[in-house]
């Protein structure tokens, strides 16, 4: 059983539009969201995370969005460049535990000069 | 400051032989996690060790799988009498103070 689930696996946008990746999970308990990023041949590097306690986190060109009452996350990358084409991972965790996040199957973004 | 270093980057293994794959933490983190990642999936949790210590091994397989985090030296994951379905990429990840991991390249561990 998924606990977080990323339904499209992949996303094709061009460059200088919105790329919008979504992220839903399942179990009430996680309050703490992460986006990892991956190229090919290399692992995941942290982007952004949010906390339970905000609806919204943003960092440069990269915005996270909250909705807890849908369970719900999605990362907006306004304007998306060919350099963010990679796999992106939604992670949820709880923080009062070991904080090992629980990981989506992941969203391959294709950026088109 | 490295990164999280991973080696070998890639291992082939005949059925029934044993892989070691090692991992150095960043330095000056304590805590390593060990992911694999199969075939169009996303990374599953397998073990959480700090220095000499396994603090959560929930997503270990209950056979043939081990993980160590000596005092001195690399973390080692070690699979024991390998089968086609331990084929995957293993990560590995360290943190600090048990909050956000940093990954290293993983090691892509192929059966044949």
């Amino acid at each position: 059983d998924q606990q977080v689930k990323q339904n499209s696996p992949s996303l094709s946008v061009q460059e200088g539009r919105i790329s919008i990746l979504n992220c839903d999970y399942t179990n009430s308990m996680f309050d703490y969201f992460l986006w990892y990023k991956k190229y090919p041949a290399e692992g995941p590097t942290f982007l952004i995370s949010i906390s339970s306690i905000k609806d919204k986190n943003e960092d440069g060109r990269f915005t996270v969005f909250l909705n807890k009452s849908a369970k719900h996350l999605s990362l907006h990358i306004v304007p998306s460049q060919p350099g963010d084409s990679a796999v992106y991972f939604c992670a949820a965790t709880t923080s009062g535990g070991s904080y090992i996040p629980t990981f989506g199957r992941g969203t391959s973004l294709i950026v088109h000069p | 400051n490295a990164g999280v270093m991973q080696n070998p980057r890639h291992l082939v293994r005949r059925r029934g032989q044993e892989a070691r794959l090692r991992c150095s933490p960043m330095k000056g983190h304590s805590h390593v996690y060990w992911y694999r990642q199969l075939p169009e999936e996303g990374l599953k949790f397998m073990v959480y060790l700090q220095k000499e210590n396994i603090i959560d091994e929930s997503g270990m397989p209950k056979e043939r799988f081990s993980a160590e985090f000596p005092k001195e030296g690399p973390s080692i994951l070690r699979i024991q009498q390998v089968v086609r379905g331990d084929s995957a990429a293993y990560f590995c990840a360290s943190s600090p103070f048990g909050t956000e991991q940093y990954f290293g390249p993983g090691t892509r561990l192929t059966v044949t």
